[in-house]
């Protein structure tokens, strides 16, 4: 089945360093794939989105470009901040009306100290 | 913006006791979702709804049910909370309405405690 493998966790940096998360994913077809952020004491909001392979996805400084031929879809960002603290989370959709089906991984915190 | 509305926002219950969880939204949206959320698992669909009494489950429904009488308001019951189901819980709704995309609009969460 469909499934989305994320970096461990937690992830520390400081302020201004490069970021990346690694996400690898498994599915059949052509699947949409997304990163989310969640805050703490929030809910999760979509970040960025890559709907096709090659797409890039971007939005507050991060990307992320769909891999089809090495199943990834990795998170980056050249300067954090320690705004970005917070935890993300890969996550694939599979359309096709019942079949749909939208996968997340488990997380991966972030922490940035000044 | 999306408006979902989630109540209560923290719980503290006992095991046994039945409990209901209640997601409201403003944009007259078709889909709604709810969504466990647990360390080392990530999120993960109990049911979720395509209309007024049209409801599905996810892949962790067991102990759940849930009821959709109005487009705005979607229940999630625990007829007898298990301590397993301690967790946080998110209420979601697709971004773009009518459409089962993975851009979802999420809630701020249920702090659930069965002890």
């Amino acid at each position: 089945g469909d499934s989305v493998t994320q970096m461990e966790g937690p992830v520390t940096l400081s302020e201004e360093a490069f970021l990346t998360i690694n996400c690898t994913y498994t599915a059949t077809g052509y699947p949409s794939l997304f990163w989310y952020v969640q805050y703490p004491g929030e809910g999760l909001q979509l970040l960025l989105k890559a709907t096709k392979a090659d797409d890039k996805g971007s939005n507050k400084g991060f990307e992320a470009t769909y891999r089809k031929e090495t199943t990834s879809f990795h998170l980056e960002k050249g300067s954090v901040q320690v705004s970005d603290s917070a935890v993300y989370f890969c996550a694939l959709s599979t359309s096709g009306g019942s079949n749909y089906k939208l996968t997340f991984g488990k997380g991966t915190l972030l922490t940035v100290n000044p | 913006d999306a408006g979902i509305t989630q109540s209560p926002r923290h719980k503290v219950t006992e095991t046994g006791t039945p409990v209901t969880l209640r997601c409201h939204q403003t944009e007259n949206h078709r889909y709604m979702y709810w969504y466990r959320q647990d360390p080392g698992h990530g999120l993960r669909l109990i049911h979720y709804s395509y209309g007024v009494k049209d409801t599905d489950k996810g892949e962790v429904s067991d102990g759940y049910s849930v009821s959709r009488s109005k487009t705005e308001d979607f229940l999630l019951t625990l007829e007898s909370a298990t301590s397993s189901q301690t967790s946080v819980y998110f209420c979601a709704i697709n971004m773009i309405e009518g459409r089962r995309t993975g851009e979802l609009f999420f809630g701020e969460g249920s702090r659930l405690t069965v002890l």
